[in-house]
């Protein structure tokens, strides 16, 4: 079975570009996260969808905004790119939101503004 | 609201070694907990997860865990470290009705080093 899917792996950006970031989640899981891992630290969660709703919000500037389609596939946008951006991007799938269900975390986007 | 402490941003053993890593959290709630390990430039994978139907968790690649309530404790333990064990370690924790719902708060992480 594919596991969750990240695209593109690598990406450059300027300082005030925008940028979007997809994922497809394991086929079956509804519920799609978005983390964001400077380097050295630990993954920071930034959103939750679940049937295309939003379910929770991390602490992080509206300048990230997220949208998930009736395939459960889901974009993560981020505008006004600043230099403290720069990060692995991390897309979890799980078959609901509810706990304990195991988040299922795809290879990361990492995303670089000069 | 929930978090998590993970003593040791590095730990090296060698190989045949015993691996401990420790992972300490805080909740409000009955907490679920979990441990991922990420190897370079890759995502993260699930090694075991505790969700209190037994507090000794056994995971893939030997590795096991023991949630202690009274210590808030979740150590990741291995008898003997392999050379292919190297990698970055995390613990999360997540609580219903916590903060973000379902999802995970992790720790910093501790990069385990394996000498030959």
């Amino acid at each position: 079975d594919a596991g969750v899917t990240q695209s593109p792996t690598h990406l450059i950006k300027t300082r005030g570009q925008q940028v979007t970031l997809r994922c497809s989640p394991i086929s079956g899981h509804k519920s799609v996260s978005w983390y964001q891992q400077v380097l050295g630290q630990g993954p920071q969660f930034i959103f939750q969808y679940y049937e295309k709703e939003e379910r929770g919000r991390g602490n992080f500037p509206d300048r990230f905004s997220a949208r998930q389609f009736p395939n459960y596939s889901s974009e993560l946008n981020v505008n006004a790119l600043l230099l403290g951006d720069s990060a692995l991007y991390l897309c979890a799938s799980s078959p609901t939101p509810v706990p304990p269900d195991t988040q299922y975390f795809g290879p990361g986007t990492r995303l670089t503004v000069l | 609201a929930q978090s998590v402490t993970q003593l040791g941003s590095h730990v090296s053993v060698s190989e045949g070694a015993l691996v401990l890593l420790r992972c300490n959290y805080s909740s409000s709630v009955p907490p679920y907990l979990f441990w991922y390990v990420q190897y370079p430039n890759q995502g993260l994978q699930l090694l075991l997860k505790y969700t209190s139907a037994a507090t000794l968790v056994k995971g893939i690649n030997g590795f096991e865990a023991e949630f202690k309530k009274s210590e808030t404790s979740f150590h990741l333990t291995k008898p003997s470290a392999h050379m292919s064990d190297a990698a970055e370690y995390f613990c999360a924790v997540s609580a219903p009705g916590g903060d973000y719902g379902q999802n995970f708060v992790f720790g910093p992480g501790t990069r385990l080093s394996v000498l030959p």
